[in-house]
Order: C-alpha cells, then structure tokens, then sequence
C-alpha cells in the first residue's frame, strides 16, 4: 500500500517569512511523482509544484521550492517571503501509475 | 474555458435517497478520478477510470458506483446515502492512467458538497 503522511496539521508564519512543510510517503516503487497542491478557503485545488522522483535536482517555482530526498522518502516544500495569499491548506501527493495519493493536509497561516 | 465542470455545487440529502454527482470535462484527459474530502483524512480516492469503457476501485469504493460511457462524463452514484457519506466530493482528470507514468498533474472541478441527513 501506499501512504502519504503529513505530521504537521497546522502550521503560522509571519508575513515575509520562510516556512516548510513536511511530507513523508511509502512505497516501494522506484519511478513515480510527486505534488503539491494548494487549497485556499475557495476549495479549488491548485497545484503548486511537481517533482520527478528520477530526477535529484529539487523542483523550484518562483517562491515555492522542495528538498526531496529520496531515499528517506521525504517532500517537504519551502515557502519563502510568504503572503497573505498563501494562506491555505496544502497537500502533498505522489503519483504511482496513474494513481495519486494524497496526505492528510496542512494548514498555513499567515500572519499580517 | 477548458476544465472540469461538477454539478450540483451543493445537496442535502435524505439518507436512503439516490444521487448523481456530474463530472464533465472538455479537456479529453483518457484518465478521471473522484476522490472525497474528509477533515483530517485530506483525499481518498473512491473509484477512477483509466480510459472510457473501464472504471476501477479506489481507496473508499463501498456505496458508490461509477460508469464511463465516453472520454468527458464520469459521474458517480450513491445508490442509497447515508450520513457517512456527507463530505465534499471531487472530480479530477489527468492525461496519464495505469501503465505509464504519472507524468502528467491532477486537474481538480470546483467540488461539490453533500450533506446526507
């Protein structure tokens, strides 16, 4: 089986500010992927990063970066000089053939 | 606007009472998914299809049904609903199914809230 797991199920950052996010996952295959998606108060589910796990360089998208260290089957994303936009409930996810996985979500404030 | 499309954006509904959620998208994905948010739970998937005709189980199958006529619509049914079944469902399509890598991303509808009495 595979499983994702978020242990932070909340989390506050000062505006401007760097916070990451953890994210850990199972499973015993060696191609698959990997995401971050966003859910602000909308509920719409937006994605935010992806990463390849055959590739060792970590994915970068603007603010939003990842430390994927595969072999601790590790994901966490960095969020650098936050804003009240990201305010949000973001998931971390890994796609295995076709499938994806979602964790249990963390909460991310913002503070003004 | 290309995307997914879900109706009804929200529904109460009696328990032991029939109901389709619609899913409807006009980018022609091969793959589509529905998934149920719970608090604490984030995502479960409930049934997917890798290509129209062919549907499979997901994590949480038990009371639903699903079908794929054709590669746009995947609706979901809950044949008689019950309480446990209130959440916010989600339909999401990708261009990539069983077989071939995740290469491509999950694309999300807006949901669509149920709430079983």
């Amino acid at each position: 089986a595979q499983t994702v797991t978020q242990s932070q199920p909340e989390m506050s950052v000062q505006e401007a500010e760097t916070v990451t996010l953890s994210c850990t996952y199972d499973t015993s295959e060696n191609n698959y992927y990997l995401f971050w998606y966003k859910q602000p108060p909308s509920r719409q589910m937006i994605l935010v990063i992806r990463q390849e796990a055959y590739k060792q360089q970590n994915a970068t998208e603007n603010r939003f970066s990842v430390n994927f260290q595969k072999a601790a089957k590790s994901f966490s994303l960095k969020i650098s000089d936050s804003q009240l936009g990201d305010t949000a409930m973001y998931f971390c996810a890994v796609s295995l053939n076709g499938k994806f996985y979602f964790g249990s979500g963390t909460k991310l404030n913002v503070k003004p | 606007i290309a995307g997914i499309t879900q109706a009804p954006t929200s529904q109460i509904l009696a328990a032991g009472r029939r109901m389709t959620l619609r899913c409807t998208q006009d980018m022609r994905h091969n793959a589509m998914y529905w998934y149920r948010q719970d608090l604490g739970l984030g995502l479960r998937l409930i049934h997917y299809s890798n290509t129209a005709g062919t549907t499979g189980k997901g994590e949480v199958p038990d009371g639903y049904s699903v079908s794929r006529a054709n590669t746009d619509d995947f609706p979901l049914t809950l044949a008689s609903a019950v309480p446990s079944q209130t959440s916010v469902y989600f339909c999401a399509s990708s261009a990539s199914g069983t077989g071939r890598s995740g290469a491509n991303v999950l694309t999300f509808g807006a949901g669509s809230r149920l709430t079983v009495l």
